[in-house]
């Protein structure tokens, strides 16, 4: 168990619809950062918080947003769902700055299908 | 640019054979990190490795061991005495010191499977 935490498991949706993925880093961790790993894609970064502010984006799509709140959860909401964003969503956070390539520590993901 | 290459999508092995795990990687910064990973079929991401550009020290733990070869810009991982337990898709990862953010940049993954 890494200690990071991830609400839902899995999600299954439709097309068009907007969902909310949890992730709650391990304690004292003030970075935050998400990643999707999908079949044609890999497993590639979207964003990064520290301490409740944008560190730096990645591959995100406009449809997507984040943020880190005071208690130092993330949310990562998806909109417009398209069957393309079927994938296994994970979230990840260390105790470091966000520059220092301190470990991150992975959660067991979230399982989002778009039907 | 940054990239990593795992060249072999996947490798099958009987139980007890050794093998290896191979990491390429490219980077315009002379401080870096390198790191595996290890996604069982669960589904999880567990951390196995990190290793920073100024050590180039291999490193041993149990049946796992790890080569990092600067000059062929390589960091290759070998399973010793390999068990149906070490079945897992394995991931290497870079990550760069001086660009603002410690985002981790993928390989595309070893799918390892191991008979018994």
């Amino acid at each position: 168990d890494s200690g990071v935490t991830q609400t839902p498991k899995h999600l299954i949706t439709a097309t068009g619809q907007r969902v909310t993925l949890r992730c709650s880093p391990r304690s004292g961790d003030l970075s935050v950062y998400w990643y999707q790993q999908s079949l044609d894609q890999g497993l590639q970064f979207l964003i990064q918080y520290y301490n409740g502010e944008e560190r730096a984006k990645g591959n995100i799509l406009e449809r997507f947003s984040a943020q880190q709140f005071p208690d130092l959860h993330s949310e990562l909401n998806l909109s417009s769902l398209e069957l393309g964003d079927s994938a296994l969503y994970f979230c990840a956070s260390n105790g470091g700055s966000g520059r220092a390539a301190d470990t991150q520590y992975f959660g067991p993901g979230t399982r989002l299908t778009v039907l | 640019a940054q990239k990593v290459t795992q060249a072999q999508t996947e490798i099958s092995v009987v139980e007890k054979e050794d093998v290896t795990l191979d990491c390429v990687y490219e980077t315009r910064d002379t401080t870096y990190y390198l790191f595996w990973y290890k996604q069982p079929p669960s589904g999880e991401l567990v951390f196995l490795i990190r290793r920073n550009s100024f050590d180039e020290q291999n490193e041993i733990s149990g049946r796992y061991s790890w080569n990092f070869q600067k000059s062929t810009s390589s960091f290759n991982f070998t399973i010793t005495a390999s068990q149906v337990v070490d079945s897992a898709v394995y991931f290497c990862a870079l990550s760069e010191a001086g660009i603002g953010t410690d985002k981790l940049i993928f390989g595309t993954g070893t799918r390892l499977q191991v008979f018994p």
